[in-house]
């Protein structure tokens, strides 16, 4: 198994611009997770998704939109980026029957937007 | 609401124990995690407890839980320079999925 695959690994972006940060998982797992990590502030919870068709909003949604079509895809859309959304994203997966719940994470998609 | 604290920084002499500590604040909090990130990768799970455990060892981790004061700890035996990295507690409460992630603390081992 690939695990957790995200791409692309870098990317810059001009204020305004938009793009699709991908994530796919080859573990058949129905939660997905997309987290951004700031300097000194850990990792905030942007949106979730517990199966294909369903997502949600976590602590800090705005500036972002994301879709489930399939088990194994969540990607992630920022439209007009701000300077704001510089940060490094991660997706995560896991599966609910687990004994520990644990979350499998992507190696992050680092965002500069200047 | 949830709310996960650790200190930033630990350095540690190559061979000495590290001890990792953190608190919480959801006292509904049911399963509480240690997350391992090295430079330039996710996080990896490294260990959990669940909450109505005290004490969890494994090989050289171990990992103390005080229900009473909300404290978690991890130390790590004999550590080694390849124990580098930024060290994540993080609290999972009741049925739902969403973890809270302290903000990481930062593990330097010094040769």
């Amino acid at each position: 198994n690939a695990g957790v695959t995200q791409t692309p690994k870098f990317r810059i972006l001009k204020i305004g611009q938009s793009m699709t940060l991908q994530c796919t998982q080859d573990m058949n797992h129905n939660y997905m997770y997309w987290y951004r990590q700031d300097p000194g502030m850990g990792l905030k919870l942007i949106y979730y998704s517990v199966g294909a068709g369903i997502t949600d909003k976590g602590e800090v949604p705005n500036g972002y939109n994301v879709s489930r079509s399939t088990t194994e895809d969540f990607p992630l859309r920022l439209e007009l980026a701000a300077p704001s959304q510089t940060s490094v994203y991660f997706c995560a997966s896991s599966y609910p029957d687990s004994d520990s719940y644990e979350q499998y994470f992507g190696p992050g998609t680092r965002l500069t937007v200047t | 609401g949830e709310d996960v604290e650790q200190s930033l920084f630990l350095s540690v002499r190559e061979g000495d124990s590290s001890v990792i500590n953190c608190t919480y604040t959801d006292s509904s909090s049911t399963y509480l995690y240690w997350y391992k990130q090295e430079p330039g990768a996710g996080l990896q799970l490294l260990t959990y407890i669940f909450s109505n455990m005290d004490m969890k060892q494994d090989q050289r981790l171990t990992v103390l839980l005080n229900k009473k004061d909300k404290h978690l700890s991890l130390r790590i035996a004999d550590t080694q320079t390849g124990d580098s990295a930024i060290y994540f507690c993080a609290e999972r409460a009741g049925g739902y999925q969403k973890v809270t992630f302290g903000i990481g603390t930062k593990l330097q081992v010094i040769p």
